[in-house]
């Protein structure tokens, strides 16, 4: 069964510093979403991105965040000045349409020092 | 503004107990409610969504629009039916933008 994966599985940086973190959606998915979950919190939803473009993206998707789907396959998530409080485990997700199942990955745990 | 809550953050039960996970939303449009399931060291995955009305491991939910909840139910709980269970609620309509509860994790003892 095709799976949504994520890498790197874990990934330690220096604040200010800049991520990128990649996700491979099902192949014929056409929806691609990013979520985070700060440790011991809710997963929040960032970004929405369809048809090569951000369909919508949340309030903590700011300027220091931009995604990508660079070669038809990889859809990547650049944070570009790593804070503190950017440390939380990233989700990708992709779903054939909008309103069908979105499928998540493993995961990319983030830590910011 | 939308909003899913999960009051209990633990939910304790011996094998073979009923299970109630509670969800309530807000929400001003029309819900698209889901449950979402996360077992030890996997990754999140769903494990039913109402409009489907299915009954997936024996677990079902109800979509209340009167008291704004989609509880999750299942009759005779089972070992491996511990992990953590999120409600989450599509607000995005046609592009699936979801919002989560903070999950309740479920812990069945045999």
């Amino acid at each position: 069964e095709p799976e949504v994966t994520q890498t790197p599985s874990h990934q330690v940086t220096q604040m200010g510093q800049e991520v990128i973190l990649r996700c491979v959606p099902i192949s014929n998915h056409l929806y691609f979403y990013w979520y985070r979950q700060i440790l011991g919190q809710k997963v929040e939803f960032l970004v929405s991105f369809y048809n090569n473009e951000i369909s919508e993206k949340s309030e903590i998707f700011d300027d220091q965040f931009s995604v990508e789907r660079p070669d038809g396959s990889n859809f990547t998530l650049k944070i570009r000045s790593t804070k503190l409080e950017d440390s939380a485990m990233y989700f990708c997700a992709s779903s054939r349409g909008g309103t069908e199942t979105q499928y998540f990955g493993p995961g990319t745990r983030l830590l910011v020092l | 503004a939308q909003r899913v809550t999960q009051p209990e953050k633990l939910l304790s039960v011996f094998k073979g107990a009923p299970v109630e996970l509670k969800c309530n939303y807000s929400y001003s449009g029309s819900p698209e409610l889901f449950w979402y399931v996360q077992y030890s060291r996997q990754r999140l995955q769903l494990l039913l969504r109402h409009i489907s009305r299915e009954s997936i491991k024996g677990f079902t939910a109800d979509l209340n629009k009167g008291e704004t909840s989609f509880h999750l139910k299942k009759p005779f709980a089972q070992e491996e039916d511990s992990a953590m269970y999120y409600c989450a609620l599509n607000y995005g309509g046609s592009q699936g933008n979801l919002i989560f509860g903070k999950g309740t994790k479920l812990s069945v003892k045999p």
